[in-house]
């Protein structure tokens, strides 16, 4: 089957400890990207990447950390220095290979995190 | 003034009907707007794009885009309760010269039996 997969389907962390949080796609999709939804807002873009070894900030980037050494592979951690990361994380993929603008995003099901 | 704006409702409707759920955008050079249902502790699934004025139907669904006035909004026909949702509307910003995408805060709907 084609698709998305995040895991933990549920995190539980402590405070002062980094997790870092998996997200894989065998949709042969250039890009991945990493959104945070807390309750009653929209989705904010953390971090995106266009191609393998490449990654630039989005909106809420402090706080993160990312890596793009693989196609399919776009894990995401979350450091100590992220004060309140209790949030629902999305991560999501698009082709990215032809006009930007009709670029479709497609998601993953979800991690939740909470911080104890 | 938020960049992509949306009622956050309840907008309730009986099953049968038309849902009419509408979102507003800042940037008057998007290009490109999309719609993502999602249902409670999930997340987003893609109902329907548009990047042109007027009307693309698909199914139950039509997407009305009007970058003059710069709305879009998504029509449920035959409204059901499997329709109950939060609807995200989505826009791609910067005259399309990148492939982020702003979204609205979404639009919980309640069709009722």
């Amino acid at each position: 089957d084609g698709g998305i997969t995040q895991s933990p389907k549920y995190l539980f962390r402590k405070e002062g400890q980094n997790v870092t949080l998996s997200c894989e796609q065998n949709l042969n999709h250039d890009a991945m990207y990493w959104y945070r939804q807390d309750p009653g807002q929209g989705l904010r873009l953390i971090y995106y990447s266009q191609i393998v070894n490449d990654f630039q900030k989005g909106d809420i980037a402090e706080g993160y950390s990312v890596s793009r050494e693989k196609k399919e592979s776009f894990p995401l951690t979350v450091t100590s220095a992220q004060k309140n990361p209790t949030a629902f994380y999305l991560c999501a993929s698009s082709i990215a290979r032809y006009r930007p603008s009709t670029d479709t995003q497609y998601f993953g099901p979800g991690t939740r995190l909470t911080v104890l | 003034q938020k960049e992509v704006e949306q009622n956050s409702g309840p907008l309730s409707v009986p099953e049968g009907a038309i849902a009419s759920l509408n979102c507003t955008y800042s940037d008057r050079g998007s290009q490109s707007f999309f719609w993502y249902r999602q249902y409670s502790g999930k997340s987003p699934e893609l109902i329907m794009f548009i990047y042109s004025n007027g009307d693309k139907e698909d199914g139950r669904f039509t997407a009305q885009l009007n970058k003059a006035s710069q709305y879009v909004s998504l029509l449920i026909r035959d409204s059901q309760p499997s329709d109950s949702a939060t609807y995200l509307c989505a826009v791609n910003p910067s005259g399309g010269a990148t492939n982020k995408l702003i979204f609205g805060t979404g639009t919980l709907l309640a069709v009722q039996p």
